[in-house]
């Protein structure tokens, strides 16, 4: 059974402070994502990467950045959490060769920043 | 770029109905993938029907099924047979074959009523 799973299901952090949020797939994946997601606005793109170290802006990388060190493991980073960071973060993957181009997503992870 | 659009927020059925939910979509790309995908209360995201543009034939799956129309740039999804499981939030996506990252609509609340 396919899995890509993500290491909160909830996170409450402060106004500052730094933010992981980790991501894991076992399906060895080349793609893998982080979307935020907000009632009205559907999925937007943070951050992707198409293969290990590598790592691409989406549509709203402002405030983020990630890792990319091994190929199931793919890290958003909030530098200094801000109270409109708060949202639903989605990770996905999605393989490069299969030819589906269907695209697995993570449980998501619920971040409150007060 | 490409961009999609859910025009209806928020829909309702009786459950053993049929409903439709609409999508339309903007692309200057000739081959390209339509998507539907279900997001369960609280659950993960999961991929309910597939079309590749170059198929003229409509994709069904089981009870769901696609009315995609290319040159309206139209891809309606049909759920025949509503079942209280169907209640989840429906988003519409799509790919361009050069593309790396998929374009999701804002989604579509679906709520199957006893």
């Amino acid at each position: 059974d396919v899995k890509v799973t993500q290491s909160s299901r909830y996170l409450v952090k402060r106004t500052g402070e730094k933010v992981f949020l980790e991501c894991v797939q076992d399906m060895d994946h080349e793609n893998m994502f982080w979307y935020r997601q907000d009632p009205g606005l559907g999925l937007r793109l943070i951050y992707f990467s198409y293969d290990v170290k590598m790592k691409e802006k989406g549509d709203i990388p402002e405030g983020y950045s990630v890792s990319r060190e091994k190929k199931e493991r793919f890290s958003l980073i909030l530098e200094s959490a801000s109270t409109n960071q708060t949202s639903m973060y989605l990770c996905a993957s999605r393989s490069s060769v299969d030819g589906t181009n269907e695209q697995f997503f993570g449980p998501g992870t619920r971040l409150t920043v007060l | 770029a490409q961009t999609v659009t859910q025009s209806q927020p928020e829909m309702s059925v009786q459950e053993a109905e049929t409903v439709t939910l609409s999508c339309t979509y903007d692309t200057s790309e000739n081959n390209y993938y339509l998507f539907w995908y279900k997001q369960p209360p609280s659950r993960q995201m999961i991929l309910v029907i597939r079309q590749e543009a170059y198929k003229q034939q409509n994709a069904t799956e089981n009870r769901f099924s696609v009315n995609f129309q290319k040159a309206a740039k139209s891809f309606s999804l049909k759920i025949s047979d509503s079942q209280l499981g169907d209640t989840a939030m429906y988003f519409c996506a799509s790919l361009d074959n050069y593309g790396q990252n998929f374009v999701f609509g804002p989604g579509t609340r679906l709520s199957v009523l006893p």
